[in-house]
């Protein structure tokens, strides 16, 4: 079935530092949307991606939407303790369902 | 922003209890879907509803089962509870305004649930 992978599973940063996380899909994608979650929280929409290429930014956060719309990247420049939580992938796919990467933990040293 | 409820917040029960997770809605959506995530880790779609009288298994196998009785209920229930099943579990709709295929999604806050 289609597949979602995500890296990297952890990111330990100095705050002030950037950071990175991709997602790859085994198949074409619909769309792309990434989540935030917070320790103890849910997951909280962040953007959408639907176009092939499309690159979209949030203040410090940038998206990006691959060409084959198979992959995506979320990068923040300059992270803050604010930033923590896990960031999720996630894939619209043909069959009407939303399927999750596999998230990426970010922590970060004050 | 749509409003989803689930209760409880927090529930720990013995083994073989049976148990119901509540998730209303108040926006009138027909798609309403639950997620089961144990901590750190991803989200998996155990079942969905496009509508009151369908319900849809997801790809994770659950040994929970849904009913759709009402657009604004979606309750998910285990009829035998095992500590296999401790987990937290998050229902979700499609957010407010966006009505597009594979809309992205607005999560209540979730039940986390301990069977001892």
């Amino acid at each position: 079935g289609q597949q979602v992978m995500q890296i990297p599973q952890y990111q330990h940063v100095q705050e002030g530092e950037d950071f990175t996380t991709y997602c790859n899909s085994s198949t074409t994608l619909s769309n792309i949307q990434w989540y935030k979650q917070r320790p103890g929280g849910h997951p909280v929409f962040l953007i959408q991606l639907v176009k092939s290429g499309e690159v979209k930014k949030q203040k410090r956060l940038t998206f990006q939407f691959g060409e084959a719309k198979k992959n995506s990247s979320l990068h923040i420049t300059a992270t803050q303790t604010t930033d923590v939580g896990t960031y999720f992938c996630a894939g619209g796919s043909s069959a009407s369902k939303i399927i999750f990467g596999s998230g990426t933990r970010l922590s970060i040293r004050p | 922003e749509a409003d989803i409820y689930q209760t409880p917040r927090y529930l720990v029960i013995g083994t073989g209890k049976k148990i119901t997770l509540e998730c209303s809605q108040t926006m009138g959506h027909d798609k309403m879907y639950w997620y089961q995530q144990d901590p750190g880790m991803e989200l998996h779609l155990i079942h969905y509803s496009y509508g009151v009288n369908s319900t849809e298994k997801g790809d994770l196998s659950s040994e929970s089962t849904v009913s759709r009785i009402r657009t604004e209920h979606f309750p998910l229930t285990l009829e035998s509870a095992r500590p296999s099943h401790t987990s937290q579990y998050l229902c979700a709709i499609p957010r407010q305004g966006i009505s597009i295929f594979n809309s992205p999604l607005h999560f209540g806050n979730g039940t986390r649930l301990t069977v001892t």
